[in-house]
């Protein structure tokens, strides 16, 4: 069952603009986490935040996360022609302690395309 | 490097031929797990293993086996391949898979499976 939903589907932006990106999701969890898949390649880790968390940076990536709401936002900054790729959100249950499953729960992807 | 490696990269077979996508991992890594990718459907998990003779079912297990004789390994085998099960498929291991919530995943860099 898909658990994070990524808003919105595709997105294109110009070089240099701001690109973000949304991810709700459905059940309490542990831990969100971001990653990235060039064309037809595997996935790359990007960023994890705790449920604990609120926000986090990591170079021109920022992640922010209200479990309130539960969603996050994923904003790069002074986009590249390189960030063009596909973007998924994954969650970690918060039932995970059980130790029962490491379930990384994808989307199904956020397609950018960044102009040059 | 480390780095997970996934053979073969592209594969075209036919219904009922069986077939083996092998998997393998270089980071002593504990869990591994095989997901399949999909148009609108996202990355699904097929089978997963929290170590060594612990394997278990993902969202979409029928028609796919895996055995974890080794750590490193984990193939993944087609024993009567369908039409159905033409897709990408992905490799992915973390390091503890179960007691570690924060665990990031490293994936392979996907087959490419054809079912004629």
């Amino acid at each position: 069952s898909q658990q994070g939903e990524e808003d919105p589907q595709a997105l294109s932006i110009q070089e240099g603009e701001n690109a973000t990106m949304n991810c709700s999701y459905k059940t309490s969890i542990n831990n969100l986490q971001w990653y990235r898949q060039n064309s037809g390649r595997g996935l790359v880790h990007l960023i994890l935040i705790r449920s604990n968390e609120r926000e986090k940076h990591s170079g021109r990536l920022r992640v922010t996360l209200d479990t309130s709401k539960k969603s996050s936002s994923l904003l790069i900054t002074a986009s590249r022609a390189a960030d063009t790729a596909s973007y998924f959100c994954a969650t970690v249950p918060l039932d995970f302690y059980t130790g029962a499953n490491s379930k990384l729960t994808f989307g199904k992807g956020i397609t950018l395309s960044v102009r040059p | 490097e480390a780095q997970v490696t996934q053979n073969p990269r592209y594969l075209i077979t036919v219904t009922g031929k069986k077939l083996t996508v092998t998997c393998s991992q270089n980071m002593n890594h504990e869990y591994m797990s095989w997901y399949r990718q999909d148009p609108g459907l996202g990355l699904r998990q097929i089978y997963y293993s929290m170590n060594v003779e612990v394997t278990d079912k993902g969202d979409v297990p029928e028609g796919y086996k895996v055995s974890r004789k080794e750590k490193r390994n984990f193939p993944l085998i087609l024993e009567s391949p369908s039409p159905n099960q033409t897709s990408l498929y992905f490799c992915a291991s973390s390091l503890s898979g179960g007691w570690v919530t924060t665990d990031t995943q490293y994936f392979g860099p996907g087959t490419r499976l054809t079912v004629l």
